[in-house]
């Protein structure tokens, strides 16, 4: 079984540039995380869908960043224009059943590691 | 405001000694702490969920255990393949699926 996918895995843009972040969860996967590292940093939630519908949106830092999950299979995450600050790396989670998404037995994908100049 | 703090920062072991890693949370209202571990380049991978006071977990050299203040990963006789970050994170009754993760710790094991 595929794990969850994440591209690029690595992008340098400048400043000011915008950048488009891809997540596939595991097939049949409603849940779906958004979570970013910053250098030095915890690990920290951006937000939550369930299928298409955002359910939890409230650790998104600023209307920079726009996630999109059309469909209910993959997500992206946009962010325009990028900040130095916004350097990271973002990862994206999945989880099917509702009650181990309580759990917190979140399935992890090796992150997409971004690199603002 | 939900925090998680883990010591230490990082640990280095012999092959076969056992230690002790921490996590100290403050939550209002646990639903569940986890453990995780992370490879280097890697996402984090599910190790353990604990719900309450007084509750254990063990997988292999592995054991998690948790009190109403702190959880515990306990690692006997590691292996150099042990050596990872582990994290801590915690579920609030009041934060829907939302994780709150400590910083890790970063286990290195020497053969």
């Amino acid at each position: 079984e595929a794990g969850v996918t994440q591209f690029p895995s690595h992008s340098v843009i400048e400043k000011g540039q915008t950048v488009t972040l891809r997540c596939d969860p595991i097939s049949g996967h409603d849940n779906l995380y958004w979570y970013r590292r910053v250098m030095g940093k915890e690990i920290k939630f951006l937000l939550h869908f369930v299928k298409e519908s955002k359910q939890d949106e409230s650790g998104m830092p600023n209307n920079r960043f726009l996630a999109e999950r059309t469909g209910g299979t993959y997500s992206t995450l946009k962010v325009q224009p990028a900040e130095l600050e916004d350097s990271g790396v973002y990862f994206c989670a999945s989880s099917q059943d509702g009650l181990r998404e309580m759990l917190g037995e979140l399935f992890f994908g090796e992150g997409s590691r971004l690199t603002v100049l | 405001e939900d925090q998680v703090t883990q010591s230490p920062e990082a640990l280095r072991l012999q092959e076969g000694e056992s230690s002790s890693l921490n996590c100290s949370y403050t939550v209002s209202g646990l639903r569940g702490l986890f453990w995780y571990r992370q490879d280097p380049g890697k996402g984090p991978e599910f190790l353990f969920t604990l719900y309450s006071a007084g509750e254990e977990k063990e997988k292999e050299r592995l054991k998690a255990t948790l009190t109403k203040k702190e959880s515990f990963l306990h690692i006997t006789a590691p292996k150099p393949e042990d050596s990872a970050t582990y994290l801590c994170a915690v579920q609030a009754l009041t934060s829907g699926s939302r994780l709150t993760f400590g910083e890790g710790t970063q286990l290195t094991v020497n053969p």
